[in-house]
């Protein structure tokens, strides 16, 4: 069956700092991994995702994700934390075989960055 | 581009009546939309996967004769929620495929609260 681990329920991060948000997987075939951003009240923002390819993947605002095969991981990543990026992190997942159309979420992780 | 809408951002109903909300996808073709379900704090649980033109899939649990789905047209799909009790009560999130795409477009989501 296919998961999503966000071990992590809150990470806390000076402003200025490199801030690291964790996500592991559990996937039969090829994953497909995906990272979205969600502020109070409202939907989820697309940041990036890893299909293919390149193990460092570049998003928006900043943010980039690493893909771990050995360590089924793909840890979010900022070098410099703004307090903007306030949010709740969602990992998510989808495999490439089966109900390959659906995803499916972590539990999220919700990252407060201090002035 | 990839914009995802959705009507009404909040609704108030009382118990036994049934709510309608429309998710649409303002700027591309949707061949594949999903409803999500948010508790507070929580992640997002997929109900149901709908393709235009047919029936929508609903995931285990969801009942389908409580929680209508309509996937009339290529840009919308509607979400009713019949004879609403309080345990119905939550935050509806809307998302949208575009066709060859591997990630879903997100609507700002619907708050339900049932009186």
């Amino acid at each position: 069956a296919q998961s999503v681990a966000q071990p992590e329920d809150q990470v806390n991060v000076a402003e200025g700092n490199p801030l690291t948000v964790k996500c592991t997987y559990s996937v039969s075939g090829n994953p497909y991994l995906f990272w979205y951003v969600q502020y109070p009240n409202r939907g989820l923002q697309f940041l990036l995702k890893y299909i293919t390819g390149d193990n460092l993947v570049k998003g928006s605002y900043g943010f980039e994700a690493e893909f771990n095969k050995s360590q089924t991981s793909f840890h979010l990543k900022k070098p410099s934390a703004l307090v903007s990026d306030s949010a709740l992190y969602f990992c998510a997942v989808r495999g490439s075989s089966g109900g390959y159309n659906k995803l499916i979420f972590g539990a999220g992780t919700r990252l407060a960055v201090h002035p | 581009g990839a914009v995802v809408s959705q009507h009404p951002s909040r609704v108030i109903c009382k118990s036994g009546t049934s709510v309608k909300i429309e998710c649409r996808s303002l700027d591309f073709q949707a061949t594949t939309m999903f409803w999500y379900r948010q508790f507070p704090k929580q992640s997002l649980m997929l109900m149901a996967t709908s393709n235009e033109g047919s029936k929508a899939t609903y995931e285990q649990g969801v009942e389908k004769d409580k929680f209508l789905i309509n996937h009339a047209s290529l840009t919308l799909s509607t979400l009713t929620v019949t004879s609403a009790h309080p345990e119905d009560s939550s935050f509806y999130i809307c998302s949208a495929r575009l066709a060859g795409r591997d990630e879903q477009y997100f609507g700002p989501g619907t708050r339900l609260t049932v009186t």
